[in-house]
């Protein structure tokens, strides 16, 4: 069964600094693996999503890389900023299904 | 790229009432809908998978007779809360299955609708 695991589970750093938000899995067979953001008392907000023959994707100053042999995705925000501050969610499907697992979340706060 | 919408964004009703959610593909047909839901302060639960057609298939915990799910067209599933507690207030999210990235199905989540339960 598809467990996901995300670290750290809170993270505040100052604006301008470049962060990394881990990922786990541990089912490896999965067809892709999505990133989210979700603001407080929002809903999700669709990032990156890197299918499974993919390594990285990219989209303005994020990055989401993909290492399906050792279960892990990395989200790489570059130059943060305050407008950053929310949860961030990663989900990988059940083995050979579209059923998605979230991760608990990675609270970020971009201290102005 | 595809689009999943879900009405209400929001909703608040009393106690014993029944609430219904709409989830829509706009752009696209969507023989499956998986249906989550949030808890305050944790991450996000699947609850159901609803096939248009056919029952929705359930998740070990999850009360069918609780949640009302009908998938009656290929663009709208429907997720019905009856008789609604406090305890069902919660942050209700859908996906559908999409068009194809790098040929592999996409699933598209909706924006949630958010419940609360006086």
């Amino acid at each position: 069964k598809q467990e996901v695991t995300q670290i750290p589970a809170a993270l505040s750093v100052p604006e301008g600094e470049n962060l990394v938000l881990n990922c786990s899995f541990t089912d490896s067979a999965i067809y892709n693996l999505q990133w989210f953001r979700q603001d407080p008392g929002k809903g999700l907000t669709s990032l990156l999503l890197i299918q499974s023959s993919q390594r990285e994707q990219t989209s303005g100053r994020l990055n989401a890389s993909l290492d399906k042999s050792s279960g892990r995705s990395t989200l790489y925000i570059a130059a943060s900023q305050p407008g950053d501050s929310a949860t961030y969610l990663c989900a990988a499907p059940t083995s050979g299904t579209y059923k998605y697992i979230f991760g608990t979340g990675t609270r970020l706060k971009v201290l102005a | 790229g595809a689009v999943v919408s879900q009405h209400p964004s929001r909703v608040i009703c009393k106690s014993g009432t029944s609430v219904k959610i709409e989830c829509r593909s706009l752009d696209f047909q969507a023989t499956t809908m998986f249906w989550y839901r949030q808890f305050p302060k944790q991450s996000l639960m699947l609850m159901a998978t609803s096939n248009e057609g056919s029952k929705a298939t359930y998740e070990q915990g999850v009360e069918k007779d609780k949640f009302l799910i009908n998938h009656a067209s290929l663009t709208l599933s429907t997720l019905t809360v009856t008789s609604a507690h406090p305890e069902d207030s919660s942050f209700y999210i859908c996906s559908a299955g999409g068009p194809t990235s790098g040929g592999v199905e996409t699933q598209y989540f909706g924006p949630g609708t958010r419940l609360l339960v006086l």
